[in-house]
């Protein structure tokens, strides 16, 4: 199964900071076949991104996805108090599906 | 709008099942896969399995194959899914999710529901 290294584990930045989380699979994702979701605590998570830089319905232009082969990234430009939560990715070419363990945004 | 809606949490003992509902609505049920998701406490995420309610295809992990069930009642628009012999490693909160595209069983999940906390435990 392809394995999603997620780092740094976490990121501690200041309300309206940019924020960069990695994701690093263990072979290629077919396709960039890579989804974003952020996760607040006690909630269910919420789509971001998939096809590693298309932004999901209603999502806002301050999230951004890039990267292809082994190698993808998520972009905030200026995080908002909402934004404080755990990120994870996932990988959709090749069952079975996995995840991330995540990158969790703190307040700093 | 759409909406995906699970039923209670529950407690069993080890060796027991446990069988969670997943109400959906503000789609056709038919179009979308839907997808179970599991967490458990205080880690992260981990694909349980998968049925496509339009033909009953369903595929589930390594983990879970030959425990799991997954059933739906077009009528009310609602998967089920049963997961028998259970273990303590099964304890997790586990979400039902609707999968963004209809394809087969690799897709991203556009909506989930808010999760059914299982815990198994003698």
């Amino acid at each position: 199964e392809i394995v999603l290294t997620q780092s740094p584990g976490t990121l501690s930045l200041s309300p309206g900071q940019r924020a960069t989380l990695s994701c690093r699979a263990s072979q290629s994702v077919r396709n960039s076949y890579i989804a974003w979701y952020r996760q607040k605590p006690g909630q269910a998570p919420r789509f971001l991104i998939y096809g590693a830089s298309i932004r999901a319905t209603g999502i806002p232009d301050r999230f951004s996805g890039s990267g292809s082969g082994t190698d993808f990234t998520l972009t905030i430009s200026r995080l908002e108090p909402e934004d404080f939560a755990v990120y994870y990715c996932q990988q959709y070419g090749t069952s079975p599906l996995t995840f991330g363990g995540g990158t969790k945004v703190e307040i700093k | 709008q759409v909406q995906l809606l699970q039923s209670g949490r529950e407690a069993k003992k080890p060796g027991a099942s446990v069988k969670v509902s997943c109400k959906a609505s503000g789609y056709t049920f038919i179009n979308n896969g839907i997808t179970w998701v599991r967490q458990a406490p205080g880690l992260g995420l981990e694909w349980v399995a998968w049925i496509n309610p339009y033909d009953g295809n369903t595929h589930s992990s390594e983990k879970v194959q030959g425990r799991v069930t997954m059933t739906t009642d077009t009528f009310t628009s609602t998967v089920y899914m049963e997961l028998r012999s259970l273990r303590s490693d099964d304890t997790a909160v586990y979400f039902c999710a609707r999968n963004y595209d209809s394809s087969g069983h690799l897709d991203p999940f556009d909506h989930w529901g808010q999760g059914t906390l299982v815990i198994v435990s003698s």
